[in-house]
């Protein structure tokens, strides 16, 4: 297995037009976690998968963002509408198991430009 | 609350320097995880170490070193003997037992200058 993998790297796209990524995780994991990342911080937390459910989704996310992950192995990130302040690297993270102990691996992330 | 404060925002040193890295973190779960990760500037988030809670050795890898001091709840990084390709920003993350899901800090941005 050669890691998490998302695609496309880079999206360019005009502002109301919808979006959606793709994350491949390792395939013996079954968390998946998406985040969002902005110049000069941390990863923001998106939404959890423990298989197929999503069992968490942050609060500060609108309406417009939807993720899915409909067999327990690849998801996607869906926004609608996009908008400026949509600009990020939306970075997608697997863990094995399911307790706390276990290291994210993470994807090289996809950069998405609005313009 | 649960959370994890990296004050440094940039740190510039020159190669062959040794240079430490802050992280303070707050939790109030007994067991937990801390982890440090590295960001090159082609995005990746690379993952460098984990600690767990009731583990205060200090660990050494090469020229990577973390101490890991639970008195002060805080978990540094020290590289010894820099190099240009260390530059890249550095993560510290708390994974407590009681949730799923890794805090993060904010990040340094360690630059080497050779």
């Amino acid at each position: 297995d050669t890691g998490v993998s998302q695609d496309p790297r880079h999206k360019i796209t005009k502002r109301g037009q919808n979006v959606t990524f793709r994350c491949d995780p390792i395939s013996e994991h079954n968390r998946l976690y998406w985040y969002r990342q902005t110049l000069g911080q941390g990863p923001e937390f998106l939404t959890y998968f423990q298989n197929e459910a999503q069992l968490e989704k942050s609060r500060l996310l609108s309406d417009r963002f939807s993720a899915e992950r409909p067999k327990g192995s690849f998801s996607t990130l869906e926004i609608q509408r996009t908008e400026q302040g949509d600009s990020a690297m939306y970075l997608c993270a697997s863990r094995e198991g399911a307790g706390s102990s276990t290291e994210a691996f993470f994807g090289q992330g996809t950069r998405l430009t609005v313009v | 609350a649960q959370k994890v404060t990296q004050a440094q925002t940039e740190i510039s040193v020159v190669e062959k320097e040794d240079v430490t890295l802050d992280c303070v973190y707050e939790t109030r779960d007994t067991t937990y995880y801390l982890f440090w990760y590295k960001q090159p500037p082609s995005g990746e988030l690379v993952f460098l170490i984990r600690r767990n809670s009731f583990d205060e050795q200090n660990e050494i890898s090469g020229r990577y070193s973390w101490n890991f001091q639970k008195s002060t709840s805080s978990f540094n990084f020290t590289i010894t003997a820099s190099q240009v390709v260390d530059s890249a920003v550095y993560f510290c993350a708390l994974s407590p037992r009681s949730n799923y899901q890794l805090i993060w800090g904010a990040g340094t941005k360690l630059i080497i200058k050779p």
